[in-house]
């Protein structure tokens, strides 16, 4: 079964320090490694897909990157509307549904 | 270029009733998921809808079902409504050539008295 899990679940960043969250992946010949971010009450939002060891993609402050076991989630001298939860979500072959971890839930502080 | 809708945004309903959530993909995509998120977890698979037939369904009972229709949007219906129902209820599209990337909607609240 695919498993996905994030940490920490949740996270405080003074504005501008710089940090990582982590998603450990269990999954079957992994065809994708989603982030998305989500505000309280809305859906998510894409972000990345990451599809092999050693890609990475950037996207303003953010920067996602995929080892054969972990996918990190970069924040670089964060700002206060950073402050969301971040989800990660990973697909198996033969499938084509997302299993998601429960998400690292950040708050930036000015 | 419209983004993934869905209706309502709101719904109460009563325990045994029944309901049914409707969905407009992304313009181009021909694929919708569902899934339900139940407050501070991720999202869960639901079903997955293409070409009018469900094309992988996950771990949820019969009491959840669905629909697409000819312009792709869909509809999932939940019959016998538990409390355990209540959740974000949220779609998502994708193009069936590229299935990976899915999109999501804003998400229908549903809450079970």
């Amino acid at each position: 079964e695919d498993q996905v899990t994030q940490s920490p679940e949740a996270l405080r960043l003074q504005e501008g320090e710089s940090s990582s969250l982590n998603c450990s992946y269990t999954v079957s010949g992994l065809r994708g490694l989603f982030w998305y971010r989500q505000d309280p009450g809305k859906g998510p939002e894409f972000l990345f897909t990451l599809y092999s060891a050693g890609e990475e993609k950037e996207k303003e402050r953010l920067k996602a990157t995929l080892t054969k076991k972990e996918s990190f989630l970069h924040i670089t001298a964060p700002k206060p509307e950073d402050s969301a939860t971040y989800l990660c979500a990973a697909r198996g072959a033969g499938s084509y549904q997302l299993t998601f971890g429960k998400g690292t839930k950040l708050s930036v502080i000015p | 270029d419209a983004g993934v809708t869905q209706s309502p945004t709101h719904l109460i309903k009563t325990r045994g009733q029944q309901v049914t959530l409707r969905c407009s993909p992304k313009s181009g995509h021909d694929t919708v998921s569902w899934y339900q998120q139940a407050l501070g977890q991720g999202p869960q698979f639901i079903f997955q809808y293409y070409e009018e037939e469900e094309r992988q369904r996950g771990n949820f009972p019969d009491r959840f079902s669905g629909h697409q229709f000819p312009n792709y949007s869909s509809e999932l219906n939940v019959n016998a409504l538990l409390l355990g129902d209540s959740a974000l209820y949220l779609c998502a599209s994708s193009s069936g050539r590229d299935p990976y990337e899915q999109y999501f909607g804003p998400g229908t609240r549903l809450t079970v008295t």
